[in-house]
């Protein structure tokens, strides 16, 4: 079975400030992929990022960036110099890797909300 | 339209009545999922359709749901003799089929349902 644990309920911080949400998988499959999404109040998933599990590099996309550690089955995402946009609920997901399209499974979520 | 779109955007009924909710993927999406989130959790894993073949249901939670894609393209989930539990808000995605991985699902805005 697929597991995906988001520690954090919510953090709150002050813009400008830096924040690094956590999130922990388990999963048998030795292919998967991991997922970050962005839900603003108005609901829809918005996709971030797609991590394949041979692919160890950290990826920077401006003041978003991604630590996938296989060692401690981690893939933590960190937002540089948050701003009042970047107030949402964020999902880490995970899903295998056999065949074209898999089910997700998604984490309970991290509220993150950014004040002036 | 670029995006999933979903229809309706909010729905309430009465416990007992059928409902059935729309979906229309992303335009050359193969692959279709319908997911199911309850207030202050991660999406849940309902049914995932490739083309008009519903090849995974095993998220479903009961016979009283079923879902359908008859051509391969919009997807309605029906839900009959609805009940309180049913309340959420439901998801639908869709993702392109390239052989190698996993592709990115892209989420519509959600239909919220409120059964009373």
């Amino acid at each position: 079975a697929q597991k995906v644990t988001q520690a954090q309920t919510e953090i709150s911080v002050v813009e400008k400030e830096d924040v690094t949400l956590d999130c922990v998988y388990e999963t048998r499959d030795t292919t998967y992929y991991l997922f970050w999404y962005k839900q603003p109040p108005s609901g829809e998933l918005v996709f971030l990022i797609r991590r394949n599990s041979f692919d160890e590099q950290n990826e920077i996309s401006g003041r978003y960036s991604w630590n996938f550690q296989k060692s401690t089955s981690s893939f933590n995402f960190t937002i540089t110099a948050s701003q009042v946009v970047d107030s949402a609920v964020y999902f880490c997901a995970l899903s295998g890797g056999t065949g074209t399209a898999s089910k997700l499974t998604f984490g309970t979520g991290t509220r993150l909300q950014v004040t002036l | 339209g670029a995006g999933v779109s979903q229809s309706p955007r909010y729905k309430v009924a009465k416990r007992g009545q059928d409902v059935a909710l729309r979906c229309d993927p992303i335009s050359g999406h193969v692959s279709l999922f319908w997911y199911q989130q309850a207030l202050g959790q991660g999406p849940e894993f309902l049914t995932y359709f490739q083309n008009e073949a519903q090849l995974d249901k095993s998220g479903l939670p009961s016979d009283r749901f079923f879902a359908e894609r008859p051509e391969g393209s919009v997807s309605t989930l029906k839900i009959q003799r609805t009940q309180q539990e049913d309340s959420a808000v439901y998801l639908c995605a869709s993702s392109s089929r390239v052989l190698g991985g996993n592709q990115p699902q892209h989420f519509g805005d959600g239909t919220r349902l409120s059964i009373l």
